[in-house]
């Protein structure tokens, strides 16, 4: 009884390191999504996918590229990480548009 | 695009008290609404959803939202809070410009006291 599992939990990078954050669902979901939480700005939508082999901008998605190359997984990637990127990740994903989203514990990424 | 206010970044309630979070949203498109709750170091729970039909929407742990149209707005209500209600309160819409976007509010903490 998994649903969304975000891989690692925690991180911390040195500025102008890269990383891939991963995210697993198991619940045949078509559409998956990733956000950042920051302190008072609530969750912004960086990138999302409507289906494998599918991706699409979100409201903040300079600095981060991701892939979609199987239904269940989501990686989304930071080529060159900057102190801005502090935050904390959120995946979630939904069997269709429109309808409730479920999401993962977080990925909690320090950049120093 | 649309934007999503909670006007309330904190909310201090005393146990057994009613509550009220407030959400306005700025587009008045054909909308789609939730609330969703966020406990410390968790991820988002959905509380409740309003997608068409009755503009009272009652959700888990006996809380219940209205849709308002002509206020762009979608309140969140409880009766009487208990001291587990203690967490983070957002609300998200996605709208007829893009139905595959959500646009979640700043959120709202709500603190049950004894």
């Amino acid at each position: 009884n998994a649903g969304v599992t975000q891989t690692p939990k925690f991180r911390v990078l040195k500025t102008g390191q890269s990383m891939t954050l991963l995210c697993a669902q198991d619940m045949n979901h078509e559409y998956m999504y990733w956000y950042r939480q920051d302190p008072g700005m609530g969750l912004r939508l960086i990138h999302y996918s409507v289906g494998e082999g599918t991706t699409a901008k979100g409201e903040v998605p300079d600095g981060y590229n991701v892939s979609r190359l199987k239904k269940q997984n989501f990686l989304l990637g930071l080529e060159s990480a900057a102190p801005s990127q502090t935050s904390v990740y959120f995946c979630a994903s939904s069997p269709f548009s429109n309808q409730p989203q479920h999401f993962g514990d977080g990925t909690r990424l320090s950049i120093l | 695009a649309q934007s999503v206010t909670q006007l309330d970044s904190q909310v201090p309630v005393f146990e057994e008290a009613p509550v009220e979070l407030r959400c306005n949203y700025s587009s008045s498109v054909s909308v789609y609404l939730f609330w969703y709750v966020q406990y410390p170091n968790q991820g988002l729970q959905l509380l409740l959803k309003y997608l068409s039909g009755s503009t009272l929407v009652k959700g888990i742990n006996g809380f219940e939202a209205e849709f308002n149209k002509s206020q762009t707005s979608f309140h969140l209500r409880k009766p009487s809070v208990h001291i587990s209600d203690t967490a983070e309160y957002f609300c998200a819409v996605s709208d007829s410009g893009n139905f595959n976007k959500f646009y979640f509010g700043s959120g709202t903490k709500l603190n049950v006291k004894p």
